[in-house]
């Protein structure tokens, strides 16, 4: 069965610095996406950055990167020049590109941004 | 609509009633999902459509939990005498259905089993 693991129940971090998230997942599909949702307090999933499993170059998106580690099942996410608004529940997700595409999402971690 | 549109935000239910939660996808969307979020806790799989086929229902906890979507487009949840290990939050989202989709979430629906 395909698992995410996200090992840091909270993190804190300062503000202007930088923090990076930790998942795992486990799989036997080669050909699949990874991603980083953001969940703040008012419920809406928001979409950080997303990697495809076939492509070797590591996802960013703006101040949002990745470490993509495809042998090791190891998807990090590093938030650069953090900020008040970066404060928020993130989840790790897994997409398979076969049968339904169901998501399947880590237990998350809470982010929390000092001034 | 611009968005997932889900309601309502938040259901207050006595124990064994039923409980019927909506969602509204974004217009065109193939694809729909419904998930469950215990408090914190990650958004577990419930239900999946591609239009108004059912094809994967896998992680419905039970028989008391029922989703349709007749016409393809807004779907409901319906949860039948519910128990107080139902109260969760309730996301639908929806996407395209190609393979380089984005998935758009709403809200959710909080709902509460007193």
């Amino acid at each position: 069965a395909q698992t995410v693991t996200q090992s840091q129940p909270e993190m804190s971090v300062q503000e202007a610095e930088t923090v990076t998230l930790s998942c795992t997942y486990d799989t036997s599909e080669s050909d699949y996406y990874l991603f980083w949702y953001k969940q703040p307090p008012s419920r809406q999933m928001i979409l950080v950055i997303r990697q495809e499993a076939y492509k070797q170059q590591n996802a960013t998106e703006n101040r949002f990167s990745v470490n993509f580690q495809k042998a090791a099942k190891s998807f990090s996410l590093k938030i650069s020049d953090s900020q008040l608004g970066d404060a928020a529940m993130y989840f790790c997700a897994y997409r398979p590109l076969s049968g339904t595409y169901k998501y399947i999402f880590g237990t998350g971690t809470r982010l929390k941004v000092l001034a | 609509g611009a968005g997932v549109s889900q309601s309502p935000r938040y259901k207050v239910a006595k124990r064994g009633q039923d409980v019927a939660l909506r969602c509204d996808p974004i217009s065109g969307h193939v694809s729909l999902f419904w998930y469950q979020q215990a408090l914190g806790q990650g958004p577990e799989f419930l239900t999946y459509f591609q239009n108004e086929a059912q094809l994967d229902k896998s992680g419905l906890p039970s028989d008391r939990f029922f989703a349709e979507r007749p016409e393809g487009s807004v779907s409901t949840l319906k949860i039948q005498r519910t128990q107080q290990e139902d109260s969760a939050v309730y996301l639908c989202a929806s996407s395209s259905g190609r393979r380089n989709e984005k998935l758009f979430f709403g809200s959710g629906t909080q709902l509460s089993v007193l």
